[in-house]
């Protein structure tokens, strides 16, 4: 596609319950990366993946968070047992390859509301 | 500790006037620095991206610079348009294979007519 495409673009959940963010890069990019971005401030740096291996994932913020990319193309941030305090945009970004020179593309995002 | 501190936190000025914005870093080793735009509701945009040896660089209105030994870049805003209203977020690659991006929290920069 023409650019980093997000699904769902809002989504409104109960405490507890478990959610899926779906990621689709820009065909062809071989790394992705997801953030999360609370009102105000600049990204916050999850966790990424090189084609289908997550290389980093130190910014996941505890165990219920998890993200895969299976076939090194879309990639799922999952948040399990959801809580009020996971209400964020979650945004996500590819790059064309691993250098740490290349731009990355950012996504419209997932508006994540927790009530 | 990496960081990035950006400053101010947030800006006014009018329309036509020039700005300059701050970011501040500890990310070591360092790889590279850019400044991305974001406007409201949407993701952030790459302005300029800068690595060790280069000291400014510009595009168009958008002038940014950089000083590796004192660990200071500024993004220099010229003759402000209202579409320059948006957040400026400095971003740091800190160098090899531990590939950590580090994130400012931004300036916020409204223009006003």
């Amino acid at each position: 596609g023409a650019g980093v495409s997000q699904s769902p673009r809002y989504k409104v959940t109960k405490r507890g319950q478990d959610v899926a963010l779906r990621c689709d890069p820009i065909s062809g990019h071989v790394s992705l990366y997801w953030y999360r971005q609370a009102l105000g401030q600049g990204p916050e740096f999850l966790t990424y993946f090189n084609y289908e291996a997550q290389q980093d994932k130190s910014g996941l913020p505890n165990d219920r968070f998890s993200a895969e990319r299976p076939e090194g193309s879309i990639s799922t941030l999952t948040i399990q047992r959801t809580e009020q305090r996971d209400s964020a945009m979650y945004r996500c970004a590819s790059s064309r390859s691993t250098s740490e020179y290349n731009e990355q593309f950012f996504g419209p995002g997932t508006r994540l509301t927790v009530l | 500790k990496n960081q990035v501190e950006q400053s101010p936190q947030s800006l006014i000025i009018l329309e036509g006037k020039n700005c300059t914005l701050q970011c501040n870093y500890t990310v070591s080793p360092f790889s590279n620095l850019r400044w991305y735009k974001q406007d409201t509701g949407r993701g952030p945009v790459s302005l300029t991206i800068m690595t060790f040896s280069e000291n400014t660089k510009s595009n168009g209105r958008y002038t940014a610079t950089l000083d590796a030994d004192t660990k200071q870049s500024s993004l220099h805003i010229t003759a402000s348009q209202l579409s320059d209203s948006a957040s400026y977020i400095c971003v740091v690659n800190k160098l090899g294979r531990d590939d950590k991006i580090i994130f400012g929290k931004g300036t916020r920069l409204h223009i006003l007519p």
